[in-house]
């Protein structure tokens, strides 16, 4: 049972070029979210999708986009990278059914931008 | 929308001592505080969950209370071993529905042996 698997684990881009994180989860979870993590900011709510076929803005949405593939993947896109998108980014999913909420998370992309 | 302050952020205990974090929350509506911990370079994972309908949850070691009206929730860590060192997170949200946790900043826990 993988859980959520994220790819890739690191990455360094410069300025302006852009890239795509990868989130498949084997759970049959219904949500799915990408969360990243600065030092002394916790972590921080990007965009979500509360099922296939819908995403939603987040706390910090800007300079990013989405795509919920289907139930299983849910990708993060940075069309033109800049200095401030350096952080840890984290993918992970639920099933908010309100007996068992926690959030599974995948192992994080620590993503550089020079 | 919610908004969950998290403090010490950092915390810093000799081996054996008990530590406590705290949050509080805006939301009276938020009815599902869950707390995370996240070991240096790895995930953050659940490790106690607390629903508003009771006030204390107790597993081993760790212990999780609830105050509604002061909208407050505390982590509890007695007999803390060098392991238990890591970055802690509380949450909080509304159960069900548009479930979308918000997250403290976090605390650093620091145990010495």
């Amino acid at each position: 049972n993988a859980g959520v698997t994220q790819t890739p684990k690191f990455q360094v881009l410069k300025t302006g070029q852009s890239m795509t994180l990868q989130c498949a989860q084997d759970m049959n979870h219904n949500s799915m979210y990408w969360y990243r993590q600065d030092p002394g900011m916790g972590l921080r709510l990007i965009y979500y999708s509360a099922s296939e076929g819908t995403t939603d803005k987040g706390e910090v949405p800007n300079g990013y986009n989405v795509s919920r593939l289907n139930k299983r993947e849910f990708s993060l896109r940075l069309e033109s990278a800049a200095p401030s998108q350096t952080s840890v980014y984290f993918c992970a999913s639920s099933e908010p059914s309100g007996l068992d909420e926690k959030l599974f998370f995948g192992s994080g992309t620590q993503l550089s931008v020079l | 929308g919610e908004n969950v302050e998290q403090h010490p952020s950092t915390l810093s205990v000799q081996e054996g001592d008990s530590a406590v974090i705290k949050c509080t929350y805006s939301d009276s509506a938020s009815n599902y505080f869950p707390w995370y911990k996240q070991e240096l370079g790895k995930r953050p994972q659940l490790i106690i969950d607390i629903r508003s309908n009771v006030g204390e949850k107790k597993d081993q070691r760790i212990a999780v209370t609830l105050n509604k009206t002061a909208k407050h929730f505390s982590l509890h860590i007695t007999e803390t071993q060098p392991e238990d060192s890591a970055v802690y997170f509380c949450a909080a949200t509304l159960s069900g529905g548009s479930y979308i946790p918000t997250f403290g900043r976090g605390t650093s826990l620091i145990v010495h042996p």
